[in-house]
């Protein structure tokens, strides 16, 4: 089984809508992060979790939110969907120590029409 | 201001030779550096690392060499296999930060041809 796992996979929406994607880990991990993937653009941090009580923005914030509802899992919502938020994205997990290495879910596919 | 680049969108080579990846970045803070490898329809994999108080990491046939004079890191596959087509990234962090957070270039996709 996947350590992180992230639903769903792919979803199309439109304009305007409340989208949720979710992300839950088995790996015990306090940190959690989003990112969303564009062309050319790399990997870029929305929010990112260090525990249930802890929730910092990153770097492309606006137009998203996140819940941190437990340990294991992190959602982020879209309030009301706009097409440049067309992305892959990604939900990764890390453990403070000696390494700032992150381990990635398998990504949604998320498309506003 | 992309503070990690990746100026080269895309590289081929020849199954068995050398692949060279490159990965630049502005902020001299940055202390700690990771190269991921990503699959199509696949999450980011963690490949190797370097801190930067070394100039050279090596794992298998994956090697990361830092040149801090240079703000210059480089991943180099030795020798390269088809199962390496993929898209590298490139990311930098502050340790020193206690963030964990990363700082990605725009990735290379790397074609090793048969």
């Amino acid at each position: 089984d996947a350590d992180v796992t992230q639903t769903p996979r792919n979803r199309i929406t439109k304009t305007g809508k409340r989208i949720m994607l979710e992300c839950s880990q088995t790996k015990g991990h306090d940190r959690m992060y989003w990112y969303r993937q564009d062309p050319g653009l790399g990997l870029r941090l929305i929010y990112y979790s260090f525990d249930v009580k802890d929730i910092n923005k990153g770097e492309i914030s606006d137009g998203y939110s996140v819940s941190r509802q437990a340990q294991a899992k992190f959602s982020l919502s879209l309030e009301s969907a706009i097409p440049n938020q067309t992305a892959l994205y990604f939900c990764a997990t890390s453990d403070p120590g000696p390494t700032d290495t992150q381990y990635f879910g398998p990504g949604t596919r998320l498309t506003v029409l | 201001d992309q503070q990690v680049k990746q100026n080269s969108p895309s590289l081929s080579v020849q199954e068995g030779r050398i692949s060279i990846l490159n990965c630049d970045y502005t902020n001299s803070m940055f202390d700690y550096f990771l190269w991921y490898k990503k699959y199509p329809a696949e999450g980011p994999t963690f490949l190797i690392s370097i801190s930067s108080i070394k100039d050279k990491n090596e794992d298998g046939r994956f090697t990361v060499f830092l040149n801090k004079s240079a703000k210059h890191l480089s991943l180099h596959i030795v020798p390269s296999q088809p199962g390496d087509s993929a898209v590298y990234f490139c990311a930098a962090s502050r340790r020193s930060s206690n963030t964990g957070k990363l700082i990605f270039g725009q990735g290379t996709t790397l074609q090793v041809k048969p």
